[in-house]
């Protein structure tokens, strides 16, 4: 079985462009979670869908935004890129929503993003 | 706000021994705890999910636990090998969905062949 599967899994991008992120869970998995990974820093919560629905926001700008389409895969797009949006930009899903209970999150691999 | 600390920040041992990674949190009312392992440059591997009504768990070489009222866990590796070096993350899970795991900034782990 294929795991979470994140493309791409690097890019580079100047101040002020627009990136796109992809992400396709395990297979049987409804939900998708968005987390940023500064660079010696621990995961931080972007955003949680199921069913297609958004279901949780971390503390992030308006900039960033997400969907999950009808086959469970999720797209995470960036605009006016900052430097500080370089990071390690990582996918989780789950059978269920949240984070509670026996919920496991499994990761992908990630798609590295640069700003210059 | 839920936080989590890990200590130490960086940890270097000879390969054989037993060794223990602490986490602390702040908020009691958690509703799981789990420990990752991240590789250089690559994703999270979950290795251990304690869910809050349980004490421990353990896997192989790895033992977990969780003391929710004194908001502590530790990950216990036992019999370390060079190939247990990387960073470990605790991540809990304390607002049901709408707030997604909360990390630490874990533990780098060295083991010295």
């Amino acid at each position: 079985d294929a795991g979470v599967t994140q493309s791409p899994t690097h890019l580079i991008k100047t101040r002020g462009q627009h990136v796109t992120l992809r992400c396709s869970p395990i297979s049987g998995h409804k939900s998708v979670s968005w987390y940023q990974q500064v660079l010696g820093q621990g995961p931080q919560f972007i955003f949680q869908y199921y069913e297609k629905e958004e279901r949780g926001r971390g503390n992030f700008p308006d900039r960033f935004s997400a969907r999950q389409f009808p086959n469970y895969s999720s797209e995470l797009n960036v605009n006016a890129l900052l430097l500080g949006d370089s990071a390690l930009y990582l996918c989780a899903s789950s059978l269920l929503a949240g984070t509670s209970g026996a919920n496991v999150l499994t990761f992908g691999a990630g798609s590295r993003l640069t700003v210059l | 706000k839920q936080e989590v600390t890990q200590i130490p920040a960086a940890l270097s041992v000879p390969e054989g021994e037993n060794l223990v990674l602490n986490c602390s949190f702040t908020d009691s009312a958690i509703y799981n705890l789990q420990w990752f392992r991240q590789d250089p440059g690559k994703g999270l591997t979950s290795l251990l999910l304690i869910q809050s009504s349980q004490r421990e768990q353990t896997s192989g070489r790895l033992n977990a636990s969780l003391d929710k009222s004194s908001g502590r866990s530790t990950l216990y590796i036992a019999a370390s090998q060079p190939g247990d070096s990387a960073t470990y993350l605790c991540a809990v899970g304390s607002g049901g969905g709408a707030d997604g795991l909360t990390f630490g900034k874990g533990t780098h782990l060295i083991i010295q062949p």
